[in-house]
């Protein structure tokens, strides 16, 4: 059935770094994308979401990439904190009024 | 902001009986609201969708006597673990969508639910 997955399930990177995190998708009728941040005990919080119609999506300090071709999609952090420690996820919607497929999932780990 | 309140943020039960988790949208109306389920170190996996006014769509899989969701109005959705065993413990977490002001989906700060 339809999928979302990550191809990390880990990354750790230092303080002041990029981080990416991938993710594939593999229903090609999906038109909406969302990147969230989870940290322990607490609900997913919104970070960025893309639409089909677009390849790149900037917010503050985040990337989304959009490669429908292959699809895939790619959130990146520029100068990464500790603060941005957590488990972040993709999800797909295809056009079903808020319902969300979530990809498995990758954990950031940020070293000072 | 919108707000999507979920409550109890912490539940413990014993084996056998049931246990109700709400979540509310604060300042919108929601036609749709969505439960998912999460164990530790892994992700959402999505339970049921909830609409208002009929019966609750579940995921395949997913039992419809076990987990039974009820959304009597557009601000709130129940979901009730039935005759709760151990291996039901996990977080659940709930979203609701916004679909007059903008396709937006808001989710909740979740439920934990240990069955002892």
């Amino acid at each position: 059935g339809e999928s979302v997955g990550l191809h990390l399930p880990t990354l750790s990177v230092q303080e002041g770094d990029n981080s990416i995190i991938n993710c594939a998708y593999s229903n090609s009728a999906s038109d909406y994308f969302i990147w969230y941040k989870q940290e322990s005990g607490k609900g997913p919080q919104f970070i960025i979401d893309i639409r089909s119609n677009m390849d790149k999506r900037q917010g503050q300090r985040v990337t989304v990439l959009l490669n429908k071709t292959v699809k895939h999609l790619s959130l990146q952090i520029a100068a990464t904190q500790p603060g941005d420690s957590a488990v972040y996820f993709c999800a797909e919607n295809y056009n079903q009024g808020g319902k969300l497929i979530f990809g498995q999932g990758t954990e950031l780990s940020v070293k000072p | 902001g919108a707000v999507v309140s979920q409550h109890p943020s912490r539940v413990i039960c014993k084996s056998g009986t049931s246990v109700k988790i709400e979540c509310r949208s604060l300042d919108f109306q929601a036609t749709t609201m969505f439960w998912y389920r999460q164990f530790p170190k892994k992700s959402l996996m999505l339970m049921a969708t909830s609409n208002e006014g009929s019966k609750a769509t579940y995921e395949q899989g997913v039992e419809k006597d076990k987990f039974l969701i009820n959304h009597a109005s557009l601000t709130l959705s129940t979901l009730t673990v039935t005759s709760a065993h151990p291996e039901d413990s996990s977080f659940y977490i709930c979203s609701a969508w916004d679909g007059v002001s903008g396709n937006t989906i808001y989710f909740g700060e979740g439920s934990w639910l240990t069955v002892v």
